[in-house]
C-alpha cells in the first residue's frame, strides 16, 4: 500500500532553520500536506502543495517537492520555541480525500 | 479559528459502556468526514470514511460492530465506541475536507480513557 515516511527527532537552536524531511510513495498524489500537533492538541493545518508544484513559501514555512524522488520537504526558516511540536506530512490517498500520514518528526527547539 | 469540532473533548468510562464522540464542521458542509485513531508517540491511523446518506466505510481490521458511526447531516458526524475495553482508550480525531477536498481541517480530538 502506500506508504510515508520520515525521520523522528529534530532538533535545532531558537533563530535557525529547521529541515524537516519526507518520502511518500504514491506517484499519483495530487496534494501533499503538512501538519503540526501541539501536546494533548489535534493537527493544524500548515500548508499544502500541489504536486505541480516545485516550491510553495508562506512567511516563514517554505515546502519543497520533488517529485522525481518522491521527496517532500518544510523548512520553518528562524525556528521558535514556539515551533517545538510533532510535525506530520501526509499525502492524499487515491482522490478520495484520505490522507496517509506519515509517523511524525518532533522537533525540538532549544533556547 | 476552528473549522471542525469535537465533543467531548475527555472522557472516562468504565468498561463495558458506550461512548458517543461528535464531529462537526462549524460554518461549511461535509458530505465526507474521516475518524482517526492516535496511540501516544504514534501516527494516525484512518479508522472509517463517514459517508453523508449512506454507510461508513470501515479500513481493515476495524471492527464495524465496535465502532458506529452515524453521518446525520451534513455538519455531523458521530463516533459510537460500543462496550468500550481499556484497549480502545486512544486519543480519537475527526476531519472533514473543505474547498473540493484539497484543504483537511482536524478537529481538536477526543481523548478517551476506559478504566
Amino acid at each position: 500500500g502506500e506508504d510515508v515516511e520520515q525521520s523522528l527527532f529534530l532538533s535545532v537552536r531558537e533563530g535557525d532553520s529547521s529541515v524537516i524531511n519526507c518520502t511518500y510513495t504514491d506517484s499519483s498524489s495530487t496534494y501533499l500536506y503538512w501538519y503540526k500537533q501541539e501536546p494533548g492538541a489535534g493537527l493544524q493545518l500548515l500548508t499544502y502543495i500541489f504536486s505541480n508544484m516545485d516550491m510553495k513559501q508562506d512567511q516563514r514555512l517554505t515546502v519543497l517537492l520533488n517529485k522525481k524522488d518522491k521527496h517532500l520537504s518544510l523548512r520553518i526558516a528562524d525556528t521558535q520555541t514556539g515551533d517545538s511540536a510533532i510535525y506530520f506530512c501526509a499525502d492524499i490517498y487515491n482522490q478520495g480525500g484520505k490522507l496517509i500520514f506519515g509517523q511524525g518528526t518532533e522537533l525540538s527547539v532549544k533556547p | 479559528g476552528a473549522v471542525v469540532s469535537q465533543h467531548p473533548s475527555w472522557v472516562i468510562c468504565k468498561s463495558g459502556t458506550s461512548v458517543k464522540i461528535e464531529c462537526r464542521s462549524l460554518d461549511f458542509q461535509a458530505t465526507t468526514m474521516f475518524w482517526y485513531r492516535q496511540f501516544p508517540k504514534q501516527s494516525l491511523m484512518l479508522m472509517a470514511t463517514s459517508n453523508e446518506g449512506s454507510k461508513a466505510t470501515y479500513e481493515q481490521g476495524v471492527e464495524k460492530d465496535k465502532f458506529l458511526i452515524n453521518h446525520a447531516s451534513l455538519t455531523l458526524s458521530t463516533l459510537t465506541v460500543t462496550s468500550a475495553h481499556p484497549e480502545d482508550s486512544s486519543f480519537y480525531i475527526c476531519s472533514a475536507p473543505r474547498d473540493l477536498g484539497e484543504t483537511q481541517y482536524f478537529g481538536p480530538g477526543t481523548r478517551l480513557l476506559v478504566l
